[in-house]
């Protein structure tokens, strides 16, 4: 399996534009979740999906973030508008399983840029 | 959620082992002790867990005291490419595996 996929890479965008963040999974994974990294605040937890159903968004900063998971392959992360202090690198990550022992396989991250 | 604490920095030497210490204190019985490291520019990647017992893998080693309060990673030969920040982080047991990072001990690896 390539592992977890994530695109684009880099992006870079000027504030109060529309972005849009896609991950695709490691096939036959259940959960997939969203996880933002700063500086400032380290890796968050943003939102985590199971079979393509948001269970927990209690980490998504605001309105201005939205999360889908329209298949069990694909899941995107949205920022309408994006503001400079939405700079930072997301990461995809899933896992098989929910239980505590599972692993989460995190994908190489989009280092997102608004300016 | 139960807190982890780690040293913010270590540094080791090249072919040596390593001791990656974490306190838990408020660990309750049924959380995971889980580490994941990450590399630079790179996404976590997870590493070894247990719950009461040492574990063994082939990345690394998992010494957990015996009341649970506080655990210790060992690379029992540091490479070059062992230089990471590595996270210690429980895991509520039985009900999840939403990870909540602390911010972890950045590894430096001397040649």
């Amino acid at each position: 399996d390539a592992g977890v996929i994530q695109s684009p890479r880099h992006e870079v965008t000027e504030m109060g534009q529309e972005v849009t963040l896609r991950c695709k999974p490691i096939s036959g994974h259940d959960y997939l979740f969203w996880y933002r990294q700063t500086m400032m605040r380290g890796l968050e937890l943003l939102i985590y999906f199971n079979n393509n159903v948001p269970i927990d968004d209690s980490g998504m900063p605001e309105d201005r973030f939205s999360a889908k998971m329209p298949n069990a392959s694909f899941s995107t992360l949205k920022i309408q508008p994006s503001e400079p202090r939405d700079s930072a690198v997301y990461f995809c990550a899933s896992s098989l399983w929910w239980r505590d022992t599972d692993t989460q396989y995190f994908g190489p991250g989009t280092r997102l840029t608004v300016l | 959620d139960a807190k982890t604490t780690q040293p913010n920095s270590m540094e080791s030497n090249e072919e040596e082992p390593v001791h990656l210490p974490c306190n838990h204190s408020t660990i309750s019985g049924t959380d995971y002790i889980h580490w994941y490291r990450q590399l630079p520019s790179q996404g976590p990647e997870y590493v070894i867990h247990g719950l009461t017992s040492n574990v063994n893998n082939r990345m690394a080693s998992l010494a957990i005291a015996e009341d649970r309060k506080s655990s210790t990673l060992i690379l029992h030969r540091a490479t070059l490419r062992d230089a990471a920040v590595y996270y210690c982080i429980l895991i509520y047991g039985g009900a999840t595996n939403k990870l909540i990072f602390g911010t972890g001990t950045l590894l430096a690896v001397q040649p």
